[in-house]
């Protein structure tokens, strides 16, 4: 079963604004982690939150999480065609065992 | 450091057959992770592996197994190949200690026709 589930399932937006995705879980964590895959690829792991903070900045980049909502972000900002992918949060569950979201696709316009 | 590396890339079967999908970790990293992929129940965990030791298992039939190698390459086994075995199989490893971040490999994509 998935812990985490994003929000919205697909997202098309035009180069150089703003994507945001948002990923709400069940049960308590430790951190949340955000992974990006192209088309037929692995995952890449974009971010980790710890449960403890409440927003992490990388790049263009920004997270956000609300542990009392069981809730998370990931704000893509100024998207460029290569950002075009799935976007997975993903939490611990179960010992060594991380659990993923369905994912929101997201089609950066040019 | 080289990524993780899965082998082959692609492989179709036909029912009934039997496959076996190979996994490298990157160099220094213990535990390797399994999943499949499909379209339609998404990231579903397999199997981990730390020290050649299974440390947990996901809910998939005994068809689905896997093993460790002493240089923590891993291999995963499906056996009596269904139409709904056909997936993109991950692998990713990690350092195996706390909740670190996995690194995974491209996947092997299973057709069974």
């Amino acid at each position: 079963s998935q812990q985490g589930e994003e929000d919205p399932q697909a997202l098309s937006i035009q180069e150089g604004e703003n994507a945001t995705m948002n990923c709400s879980y069940k049960t308590s964590i430790n951190n949340l982690q955000w992974y990006r895959q192209n088309s037929g690829r692995g995952l890449v792991h974009l971010i980790l939150i710890r449960s403890n903070e409440r927003e992490k900045h990388s790049g263009r980049l920004r997270v956000t999480l609300d542990t009392s909502k069981k809730s998370s972000s990931l704000l893509i900002t100024a998207s460029r065609a290569a950002d075009t992918a799935s976007y997975f949060c993903a939490t611990p569950g179960d010992d060594y065992k991380l659990s993923f979201g369905a994912g929101t696709t997201v089609t950066v316009r040019a | 450091k080289a990524g993780v590396t899965q082998t082959p890339r692609y492989l179709i079967k036909t029912r009934g057959q039997q496959v076996t999908l190979s996994c490298s970790p990157i160099s220094g990293h213990r535990s390797v992770s399994w999943y499949q992929q499909t379209p339609g129940q998404g990231l579903q965990f397999l199997f981990e592996y730390f020290s050649e030791t299974q440390r947990n298992k996901g809910n998939f039939p005994g068809r689905f197994s896997g093993r460790q190698f002493s240089n923590s390459r891993s291999e995963m086994n499906v056996s009596t190949l269904e139409l709904g075995d056909s997936a993109l199989y991950l692998c990713a490893s990690t350092t195996g200690t706390g909740h670190s971040p996995l690194h995974f490999g491209n996947g092997t994509r299973l057709t069974v026709t």
